[in-house]
């Protein structure tokens, strides 16, 4: 079965404080790897797409990686703006432009 | 501004009854999709349409009914059948031209509660 699980679930962090979430998926025919970005009672806001391993994308503060198995996102020196939940998806090529959502990762970044 | 309008932002139902969820888009996007949102878990796709009159089951259909009669349009019904429907559903839209970003443009969401 096709699975994207991302950790960890939570995430406290210090202002200034840089650190990484994981996105792992177990599915066959990757079509693309996709970060999102959403705040309390909004709906989620695209951040990246990846296509293949080894690929990054960057903006402001944040970085995504991508490998066979996995996609990080690296947050560096957050601010207190950045707290939000950050969701992965993942595209299997299948008919029409679904994509597969994890659970997400919600950051805090405390002043 | 372009963008994708969903009300009733707040909608409260009791049990038993049929509720419609409004989503429209002035983007000019050919796809649209229903994604349910639960406490602290990621989207879960309900239904999407990739074209006007034309619709398919996403992964967590029962209970949920569409139509796309207008590109615009992409109105979600939950059915008295749906038997947990308290969530917070959200409605995105897509180009299906071109090559694909995975940019899917997502509404302010509406959130149901049931009595």
């Amino acid at each position: 079965e096709d699975q994207v699980t991302q950790s960890p679930e939570a995430l406290r962090l210090q202002e200034g404080e840089s650190s990484s979430l994981n996105c792992s998926y177990t599915v066959s025919g990757l079509r693309g790897l996709f970060w999102y970005r959403q705040d309390p009672g909004k709906g989620p806001e695209f951040l990246f797409t990846l296509y293949s391993a080894g690929e990054e994308k960057e903006k402001e503060r944040l970085k995504a990686t991508l490998t066979k198995k996995e996609s990080f996102l690296h947050i560096t020196a957050p601010k207190p703006e950045d707290s939000a939940t950050y969701l992965c998806a993942v595209h299997l090529g299948a008919a029409g432009n679904k994509l597969t959502f994890g659970g997400g990762t919600r950051v805090l970044v405390k002043p | 501004d372009g963008g994708i309008t969903q009300s009733p932002k707040y909608l409260f139902r009791k049990e038993g009854q049929n509720v419609t969820l409004s989503c429209e888009q002035n983007l000019n996007h050919d796809a649209m999709y229903w994604y349910r949102q639960d406490p602290g878990q990621g989207l879960r796709l309900i239904y999407y349409s990739q074209i006007v009159n034309d619709f398919q089951k996403g992964d967590i259909a029962e209970g949920y009914s569409v139509s796309r009669e207008k590109k615009e349009s992409f109105p979600l019904t939950v059915t008295s059948a749906q038997k947990n429907p308290t969530a917070f559903y959200l409605c995105a839209s897509s180009i299906t031209s071109g090559t694909y970003t995975g940019e899917l443009f997502f509404g302010e969401g509406s959130r149901l509660t049931v009595l």
